[in-house]
């Protein structure tokens, strides 16, 4: 079935650091891909998206590119601020799992002054 | 547009009892998917309501139910309640763009409801 494998945490950064979240994924069909954020003691929110292969999704400064070829979707960001801090999951949906979400386990990212 | 809203936030219950827990979609969403989140199995599915029936299910016991009113209104039902049924539970509202061949899916998440289970 499908996956989702993300880096594990967490991540240490020091503000204006760049970023990067590994994400890859396993998949029959063809899902759409999305990170999302959750902030503490918060829900999710949908942080970005890309649909089919080789779009770039981008949201408040963080990026991330749909590859089908390596079967990847890493969240990056250019400089990091503590206002970042939170926990980053990447999940993905196919039509052959009536659009369920499948999650990976979360990176939880701290981001120090 | 109002955001997903989930009812109550907190709860604390005992092994044996049942809960109810109650969510409302973003207006005009028709879909309504439940979603559990425990440290040691991160993010599950649980169900998916769509006009009023059950139209995709996770792997869960038959302890979790749901169902969806009229109104998109959603709630779900866990009984016999376990010590392991402690967790935050994620409702989310979607909708569904179809275009040819191509369809997609947007979840939108509410705030979640806490239970704890003594």
């Amino acid at each position: 079935g499908d996956s989702v494998t993300q880096m594990e945490g967490p991540v240490t950064l020091s503000e204006e650091a760049f970023l990067t979240i590994n994400c890859t994924y396993t998949a029959t069909g063809y899902p759409s891909l999305f990170w999302y954020v959750q902030y503490p003691g918060e829900g999710l929110q949908l942080l970005l998206k890309a649909t089919k292969a080789d779009d770039k999704g981008s949201n408040k400064g963080f990026e991330a590119t749909y590859r089908k070829e390596t079967t990847s979707f890493h969240l990056e960001k250019g400089s990091v601020q503590v206002s970042d801090s939170a926990v980053y999951f990447c999940a993905l949906s196919d039509v052959n799992s009536g659009y369920a979400l499948n999650f990976g386990k979360g990176t939880s990212l701290l981001v120090t002054p | 547009k109002a955001g997903v809203t989930q009812t109550p936030r907190y709860l604390i219950k005992t092994r044996g009892q049942q809960v109810t827990l109650s969510c409302s979609p973003i207006s005009g969403h028709r879909s309504v998917s439940w979603y559990q989140q425990t440290p040691g199995q991160g993010l599950q599915f649980l169900f998916e309501y769509f006009s009023e029936t059950q139209r995709n299910k996770g792997n869960f016991p038959g302890r979790f139910s749901g169902r969806q009113f009229s109104n998109s209104r959603s709630e779900m039902n866990v009984s016999t309640l376990e010590l392991g049924d402690s967790a935050l539970y994620l409702c989310a509202s979607s909708f569904y763009y179809k275009q040819g061949t191509f369809s997609y899916n947007e979840q939108f998440f509410g705030p979640g409801t806490r239970l704890t289970v003594l």
